[in-house]
């Protein structure tokens, strides 16, 4: 058990819906990031939040959105959802610095039909 | 971007047997993270490993970061080793940081 809680653990929701994915990281860390694991693109990062604020982006579309709360959780929301935005949703949180180890959360399974 | 490059893709191997993966990169890396992805979905740290030699256990993790490659010894491999295998590495600093991850081995042990 890595610490990095995640839920709901699957969704199945339809097109053109919007969904938001919950992410607790490990007791201290304040960095939290997202990636999204498909079967075309791999494991991608999507985004990372450090103490409330925005710290890098990756291949993140205009559709998702995320944030972090002043107690560290942090959502993403994906909106208009298309059938290729099924995926595999992880979580990983640190300590802070990006080059320090990151902690990665079981990951919430989404479907669009 | 940079490229990360594993190999083999797959691998499969008889119980008890050992075998080394390979992580090949492009650039320089501030860090280097290898992972076993369950049957389930689970991304299970194995090594945080910028460079030098790390052993837990039956495995062993060796980073020679001027080559730009890592290498992942699994010895004695055992049906739960099966899973898939991904080295990640980070560069860039501040809004530019970003952990790219390669494409993986998946490694099948047989009874």
């Amino acid at each position: 058990d890595s610490g990095v809680t995640q839920t709901p653990k699957h969704l199945i929701t339809a097109t053109g819906q919007r969904v938001t994915l919950r992410c607790s990281p490990r007791s201290g860390d304040l960095s939290v990031y997202w990636y999204q694991q498909s079967l075309d693109q791999g494991l991608q990062f999507l985004i990372q939040y450090y103490n409330g604020e925005e710290r890098a982006k990756g291949n993140i579309l205009e559709r998702f959105s995320a944030q972090q709360f002043p107690d560290l959780h942090s959502e993403l929301n994906l909106s208009s959802l298309e059938l290729g935005d099924s995926a595999l949703y992880f979580c990983a949180s640190n300590s802070g610095g990006p080059y320090n180890e990151q902690f990665f959360g079981p990951g919430t399974r989404l479907t669009v039909l | 971007g940079i490229q990360v490059e594993q190999s083999p893709p797959d691998l499969i191997l008889q119980e008890g047997a050992n075998s080394t993966l390979r992580c090949n990169f492009s650039d320089s890396v501030n860090n280097l993270q290898w992972f076993h992805q369950n049957p389930w979905g689970q991304l299970i740290n194995l090594f945080y490993i910028p460079s030098g030699t790390k052993q837990n256990g039956r495995l062993s993790a060796t980073t020679v970061a001027t080559e730009r490659y890592s290498l992942l010894y699994i010895s004695s491999s055992q049906t739960t080793d099966s899973g898939v295998y991904f080295c990640a590495v980070g560069k860039g600093g501040g809004s530019n940081y970003k952990l790219t991850f390669g494409k993986g081995t998946l490694l099948t042990v047989n009874p």
